[in-house]
């Protein structure tokens, strides 16, 4: 079974304080994402990464940047938390096949941003 | 992308099976279908996918129409830890686009 884990469920912050979240998986998968999911909004992907140091902005990369390490590890950085970023934060990995490639999520981490 | 539709809500009896109806009239032809479900306050979980012919697995089947402009996905015999949002969405070949909808809230009643 693929897991994909993250590193709180829910957390408190801030406003202007550094937000890091944490995500890992453990199926030696390429691609790893993160998405935040908003009533009314659905899933939108924030930035992305293929590779190892590789990353690409997704949808709303703005205030957020990532960093990958690791192949298994995928982190997402709050540069100055905002009120605007309080929201549900998605993890998700996928295996690069060229042809589908289907992304397991993680549990999600709540954030709210006072 | 194409875009799906999902109607917003279901009640199904536990025991019985849900059908969960979703429209992609305008799916292309390297374009899989794939359908997640989300447990409240948690992560999508991925339960089956499909491109033109119909699949089955542990959790559901999927049947998808010749034309490919719908599919149902089916939990043969729903129990209460079922309900949660189930999204159907269409996934382009050799992309990592995934656009979730706002999906259909289904309901497992005793």
């Amino acid at each position: 079974d693929v897991k994909v884990t993250q590193s709180s469920r829910y957390l408190v912050k801030r406003t202007g304080e550094k937000v890091f979240l944490e995500c890992v998986q453990d199926m030696d998968h390429e691609n790893m994402f993160w998405y935040r999911q908003d009533p009314g909004l659905g899933l939108r992907l924030i930035y992305f990464s293929y590779d190892v140091k590789m990353k690409e902005k997704g949808d709303i990369p703005e205030g957020y940047s990532v960093s990958r390490e690791k192949k298994e590890r995928f982190s997402l950085i709050l540069e100055s938390a905002s009120t605007n970023q309080t929201s549900m934060y998605l993890c998700a990995s996928s295996i690069r096949t060229g042809v589908f490639e289907t992304q397991y999520f993680g549990p999600g981490t709540r954030l709210l941003v006072l | 992308d194409a875009k799906t539709t999902q109607p917003t809500s279901m009640d199904c009896a536990e025991g019985r099976a849900a059908n969960l109806p979703c429209n992609h009239s305008t799916i292309s032809g390297n374009e899989y279908v794939y359908w997640y479900r989300q447990i409240h306050s948690q992560g999508p979980q991925y339960i089956i996918h499909g491109l033109k012919n119909n699949e089955t697995n542990e959790m559901a089947s999927l049947i998808i129409t010749e034309d490919r402009k719908s599919s149902t996905l089916i939990l043969p015999h729903a129990t209460l830890r079922d309900t949660a949002v189930y999204y159907c969405i269409v996934i382009t070949s050799g992309t990592y686009k995934y656009i979730f909808g706002t999906g259909t809230r289904l309901k497992v009643l005793a």
